[in-house]
């Protein structure tokens, strides 16, 4: 029973499309984040929500939206995708703010 | 503007050898200091923490030291295995921040 699970784990589109990720803890944590990983390998906060009110919220187009159900539940939506949005995207969740963070497998996004 | 550097972007090293990856930090203030591992396709897992408080934490094969002085922790591995080789990011956070800052990682490669 995978801690952190992603959806999905690949995902090739077109510039210009409309898509989401999906991400779900079952740790029972009560904050919840989003990170890119670029070509750099440079790992990069982009959001976080605590008891699904959004905390964190970094210089991120805003073409990105992040949406907390509730607080096992962190979803991604990415409007007009470009090609520079390709990266791999990792969801993590942890209970004690930046410590003891529980990643997700990632998803790799390739924008066409 | 990073504020973790990993300057060396891969490691070899021999199976039985010592392992030691470096991490310098820019800010005084970062409390925590944690060590991960990633696998290709696979998220990054916690390996390893140290509190600014302390100077050395010791897990089996793998030590942490912090020299707070020169903004610099390092990670060693004694000995390496091949189950080793994969990529290690170091990450620093504050008390009361939610969000982990990554260095880009080093790439350990342990040959047999």
């Amino acid at each position: 029973d995978t801690a952190v699970s992603q959806t999905p784990k690949y995902l090739v589109t077109q510039m210009g499309n409309d898509k989401s990720i999906k991400c779900e803890q079952n740790l029972g944590h009560d904050t919840m984040y989003w990170y890119k990983q670029d070509s750099k390998k440079f790992l990069k906060i982009m959001f976080s929500y605590n008891n699904k009110e959004l905390i964190i919220n970094e210089t991120v187009p805003n073409r990105f939206s992040p949406k907390s159900p509730d607080k096992a539940h962190l979803n991604l939506h990415i409007n007009s995708l470009e090609l520079g949005d390709s990266a791999v995207y990792f969801c993590a969740s942890s209970q004690q703010g930046g410590y003891g963070y529980t990643f997700g497998s990632g998803t790799r996004l390739t924008v066409v | 503007d990073q504020q973790v550097k990993q300057n060396s972007p891969s490691l070899s090293v021999q199976e039985g050898r010592i392992s030691i990856l470096n991490c310098d930090y820019t800010n005084s203030m970062f409390d925590y200091f944690l060590w991960y591992k990633k696998y290709p396709a696979e998220g990054p897992t916690f390996l390893i923490s140290i509190s600014s408080i302390k100077d050395k934490n010791e897990d089996g094969r793998f030590t942490v030291f912090l020299n707070k002085s020169a903004k610099h922790l390092s990670l060693h591995i004694v000995p390496s295995q091949p189950g080793d080789s994969a990529v290690y990011f170091c990450a620093v956070s504050s008390a009361n921040d939610y969000k982990l800052s990554f260095g880009a990682g080093t790439t350990v490669t342990v040959r047999a």
